[in-house]
C-alpha cells in the first residue's frame, strides 16, 4: 500500500517533443504528489507538485495530470529540451499528517535528443 | 547555510567498519528524511523525523542502521559493520511543516559511500 509505481524506466524524446511519465499509487490517504528532477551528482529538486483537490497543474512547460479515481498521476513535459535530460521521480505522501514521509517511485531517466 | 548540507561528500570504508554520515538541515525545518539511492536506482526511504514525534524507522534495512536527530536539528545516520551492499548514495532532505502540512522537501547533495 505504500508503493508508488513509476513508468517508463527510461525515455528518449526528440527535441520539441512531449515527454510523458506515469505514476500509480495504492494508498488513498496520500494527499500530496510532487515530482522531483535529479541531475547526475546532485540531489533531487522539486519540479512541480499537486494536491488531489485539482485535476491538473501547469507550470511553464511542465504539467501534472491527476486522476483521483484511477489513483494515477502523470508528468507532461511540453517542447522537451536537451536541458531537460535528467532523472525524474514521482512521489506521494500524507502531507497533512505527522507520518508524511515521501514515498518515491523508481525514477525515469529522460534523454532529449537535439 | 542556505541549503541542506551533508558530510562527508564521499566516504570509502573497509568492510566491517562503522561509518557516520551527517546531515545539517535547513534552519527551522521540522521534518528530516534519510534516503538511500543505489546506482541507477530509485530513492529508498530509510527514516523520517518530524518535530518531537517518534521517528518513523520503518525503512531501515537492518539493525546495523540507526539514526538520531539532536535538538531537532542535525542528524547522524550510523551504519555499523558495513557490508559491500551498503555502498550507495545516502541522501538527506528536510522540509517545513506549515499548520501541520508537510511542504517541499529540500535535498542535500548526498554522501557517496563505498565499502571495499
Amino acid at each position: 500500500q505504500q508503493q508508488v509505481k513509476q513508468s517508463p524506466q527510461s525515455l528518449i524524446v526528440q527535441k520539441g517533443g512531449i515527454s510523458i511519465i506515469n505514476c500509480a499509487y495504492e494508498n488513498t490517504a496520500f494527499d500530496y504528489f510532487p515530482w522531483y528532477q535529479q541531475f547526475p551528482g546532485k540531489g533531487p529538486a522539486l519540479l512541480i507538485a499537486i494536491r488531489p483537490d485539482v485535476s491538473e497543474k501547469k507550470e511553464g512547460r511542465f504539467t501534472i495530470s491527476f486522476n483521483k479515481s484511477a489513483k494515477q498521476f502523470s508528468l507532461h513535459i511540453m517542447d522537451s529540451q536537451p536541458g531537460d535530460s535528467a532523472t525524474y521521480f514521482c512521489a506521494a505522501s500524507r502531507g497533512s499528517s505527522n507520518t508524511g514521509k515521501l514515498i518515491f517511485g523508481q525514477g525515469t531517466t529522460l534523454q532529449v535528443k537535439p | 547555510g542556505a541549503g541542506v548540507s551533508q558530510s562527508p561528500s564521499n566516504k570509502v570504508t573497509e568492510k566491517g567498519k562503522d561509518v557516520e554520515l551527517r546531515c545539517d538541515p535547513i534552519s527551522g525545518h521540522t521534518a528530516l528524511y534519510w534516503y538511500r539511492q543505489s546506482l541507477g536506482q530509485g530513492l529508498e526511504f530509510l527514516i523520517y523525523f518530524q518535530g518531537n514525534s517518534a521517528p518513523d524507522k520503518s525503512g531501515l534495512p537492518s539493525d546495523r542502521f540507526s539514526a538520531e536527530r539532536t535538538g531537532g536539528s542535525v542528524s547522524t545516520l550510523t551504519i555499523q559493520r558495513t557490508q559491500q551492499e551498503d555502498s550507495a548514495v545516502y541522501l538527506c532532505a528536510s522540509s517545513l511543516g506549515r499548520g501541520g502540512f508537510i511542504t517541499e522537501a529540500f535535498f542535500g547533495q548526498g554522501t557517496r559511500l563505498t565499502v571495499v
